[in-house]
């Protein structure tokens, strides 16, 4: 069964500093993996996706995340946070049966401090 | 913007009365899905169509049903609605981004059960 672990439920770091999200994998294939992000009383908007084409990931607004398979990871980085930054972030594994199902991390709380 | 509209936005509903929720899309996707999103839970999937007249359930079916009657709506019908119903209800569907499938999400629709 596929299943993400979202290893902190909330983050506070400095305007300007860098942001580090992190997520654990377990997935019997090889998983495509997502990054989600939601401001406050939005939907969700697609940060960026690893289909297993480069292992370094670029995504919007000057995030990445890297897939590590030796540590069934994909944590979200980004070199200097911004206020806008602040939302809740989901990392996401989708179901390889077929039917395009996301499995949805519990979610990490940014909080930008200026 | 993927064409994803839910409606109604925000509800309050007694307990013990029947709810439908309305997903509708002008993207012609196969695939539907409904989420429900509370706090310490990420999304979890109730229930998803991957066509006309086709549905299946999620992890969290209970006191849910749904149907598809054309390719663009995707109805949830919460039977007899409680209190733990109460929650945040995102429709997504499932289409091609560049050679990847990735979700859309609707921007939700806030239901209180009182």
């Amino acid at each position: 069964a596929q299943s993400v672990t979202q290893l902190d439920s909330h983050v506070s770091v400095s305007e300007g500093t860098p942001v580090l999200l992190r997520c654990n994998y377990s997935s019997s294939y090889s998983p495509s993996l997502f990054w989600y992000v939601q401001h406050p009383n939005k939907g969700l908007q697609l940060l960026l996706k690893y289909t297993s084409a480069a292992t370094l990931v670029k995504g919007i607004n000057g995030f990445e995340a890297e897939f590590k398979k030796s540590e069934t990871s994909f944590h979200l980085t980004k070199p200097s946070a911004h206020m806008s930054d602040a939302a809740e972030y989901f990392c996401v594994v989708s179901d390889p049966s077929g039917t395009y199902k996301y499995i949805f991390g519990t979610g990490t709380r940014l909080k930008v401090l200026a | 913007d993927a064409g994803i509209t839910q409606s109604p936005r925000h509800k309050v509903t007694e307990t013990g009365t029947p709810v439908t929720l309305r997903c509708h899309q002008t993207e012609n996707h196969r695939y539907m899905y409904w989420y429900r999103q509370d706090p310490g839970h990420g999304l979890r999937l109730i229930h998803y169509s991957y066509g006309v007249k086709d549905t299946d359930k999620g992890e969290v079916s209970d006191g849910y049903s749904v149907s598809r009657s054309k390719t663009e709506d995707f109805l949830l019908t919460l039977e007899s609605a409680t209190s733990s119903q109460t929650s945040v209800y995102f429709c997504a569907i499932s289409g091609l981004s560049g050679t990847t499938t990735i979700a859309f999400f609707g921007q939700g629709t806030r239901l209180t059960v009182v």
